[in-house]
């Protein structure tokens, strides 16, 4: 089946350091959404990207979709404590579009921040 | 209020006992789904639904059963639970009218002794 891995697994950086992960389907994908999950809380939504190509960002947050629709990034510059957390993506195949609604979720990558 | 709670928070249960994890919802939302977290798997979709008369399997069905029993209420069981179901599951909703964003509830913690 479909599958979406992220590296790294696990990254811990000093508290000012960059940080990225990486997302890479085995299939293209119509869209992609990144999540993070505090530890011992619940995924919360960041945000989607449509386009190939596209960049979006939300302050220190870079997100990128690849051109062919099947990889996708997360940078976070100059990380901070409060940035301590599992950081999902989650891709939704083509074809499922708006009648689906289903996303296949990555692995997750680990961010431990040492102030 | 937390617009998609679940019940219980935590559970500790025996091999072979049923056992129902509940989900509701205050969004208004149409679509629902159960989903399971294990370390380095991510999150795996069990069972999704789109409305009250729509069911469907998702990729780690089998050993779960669903219940819809409302546009707010969708129920997770386990008809007889194993050790390897031990996990930490979520319920999540989505508007199709929005962003399709998943929103998550605070999950459950269930162990299978």
């Amino acid at each position: 089946g479909q599958q979406v891995m992220q590296i790294p697994q696990y990254q811990h950086v000093q508290e000012g350091e960059d940080f990225t992960t990486y997302c890479n389907s085995s299939t293209t994908l119509s869209n992609i959404q990144w999540y993070k999950q505090r530890p011992g809380g619940h995924p919360v939504f960041l945000i989607q990207l449509v386009k190939s190509g596209e960049v979006k960002k939300q302050k220190r947050l870079t997100f990128q979709f690849g051109e062919a629709k099947k990889n996708s990034s997360l940078h976070i510059t100059a990380t901070q404590t409060t940035d301590v957390g599992t950081y999902f993506c989650a891709g939704r195949p083509p074809g499922s579009g708006g009648a689906t609604n289903k996303l296949i979720f990555g692995t997750g990558t680990l961010l431990a921040v040492q102030p | 209020d937390a617009d998609v709670t679940q019940t219980p928070r935590n559970r500790i249960t025996k091999t072979g006992k049923r056992i129902m994890l509940e989900c509701s919802q205050t969004k208004g939302h149409d679509r629902m789904y159960w989903y399971r977290q294990d370390p380095g798997l991510g999150l795996r979709l069990i069972y999704y639904s789109f409305d009250v008369k729509d069911i469907n399997k998702g990729e780690i069905s089998d050993g779960y059963s669903v219940s819809r029993q409302a546009q707010a209420k969708f129920s997770l069981s386990l008809e007889s639970a194993i050790p390897n179901q031990t996990a930490l599951y979520f319920c999540a909703t989505s508007d199709p009218r929005g962003s399709y964003e998943q929103y998550f509830g605070p999950g459950t913690r269930l162990t299978v002794t």
